[in-house]
């Protein structure tokens, strides 16, 4: 049972480099999203999917792009990284529009 | 603006004993609330969840208690075990948005289950 995948685990970047934090879930879940957890302020929504092709922003979406072309995958990309960035990010999954979140394990992020 | 508040970052408690875990939200519009909880290196794992229909929910040694007119729930673990030593945190969302991803979490606290 992978339930949902998050890759990389951990990940430094300079300011100024892109890249892709990868998520992907094998329960067919409709419902995806990202979070990300700082120290002192819970976990935050960034962005999320209802299905493959719909995606809306959440609490905190400035500097983070995302797509959904599939039900299984939902990347995270951070086109101009910035140290505010620096953070751990959560991918999650759910069956159903009130149903629980299943999460990732969370990608380390460290903008230097 | 914090809509929903864990006042307290950290608790001690001997096995055995209760824990109680606390939750301040600000949001009227919150109807559903859940507890999630959370090891090191691990992504957070459903633990309870309570309706505003309700003003308990009990699955096994974890009961949720949610007061409206005082906007507060807690979250009480009796007996408590050293592997429920995690970080807990409260979490809520307006259920007629027809998205379960809209959650608006707390900032958690450090349960710490003693011998």
């Amino acid at each position: 049972n992978a339930g949902v995948t998050q890759t990389p685990k951990f990940q430094v970047l300079k300011t100024g480099q892109s890249m892709t934090l990868q998520c992907a879930q094998d329960m067919n879940h409709e419902y995806m999203s990202w979070y990300r957890q700082d120290p002192g302020m819970g976990l935050r929504l960034i962005h999320y999917s209802v299905g493959a092709g719909i995606t809306d922003q959440g609490e905190v979406p400035n500097g983070y792009n995302v797509s959904r072309s599939t039900t299984e995958d939902f990347p995270l990309r951070l086109l101009s990284a910035a140290p505010s960035q620096t953070s751990v990010y959560f991918c999650a999954s759910s069956p159903g529009p009130n149903e629980k979140l299943f999460f990732g394990s969370g990608t380390q992020l460290s903008v230097l | 603006d914090q809509q929903v508040k864990q006042n307290s970052p950290s608790l001690s408690v001997q096995e055995g004993r209760i824990s109680i875990l606390n939750c301040d939200y600000t949001n009227s519009m919150f109807d559903y609330f859940l507890w999630y909880k959370k090891y090191p290196a691990e992504g957070p794992t459903f633990l309870i969840s309570i309706s505003s229909i309700k003003d308990k929910n009990e699955d096994g040694r974890f009961t949720v208690f949610l007061n409206k007119s005082a906007k507060h729930l807690s979250l009480h673990i009796v007996p408590s075990q050293p592997g429920d030593s995690a970080v807990y945190f409260c979490a809520a969302r307006i259920g007629n948005t027809g998205t379960a991803s809209k959650l608006t979490f707390g900032t958690g606290t450090r349960l710490q289950v003693t011998l």
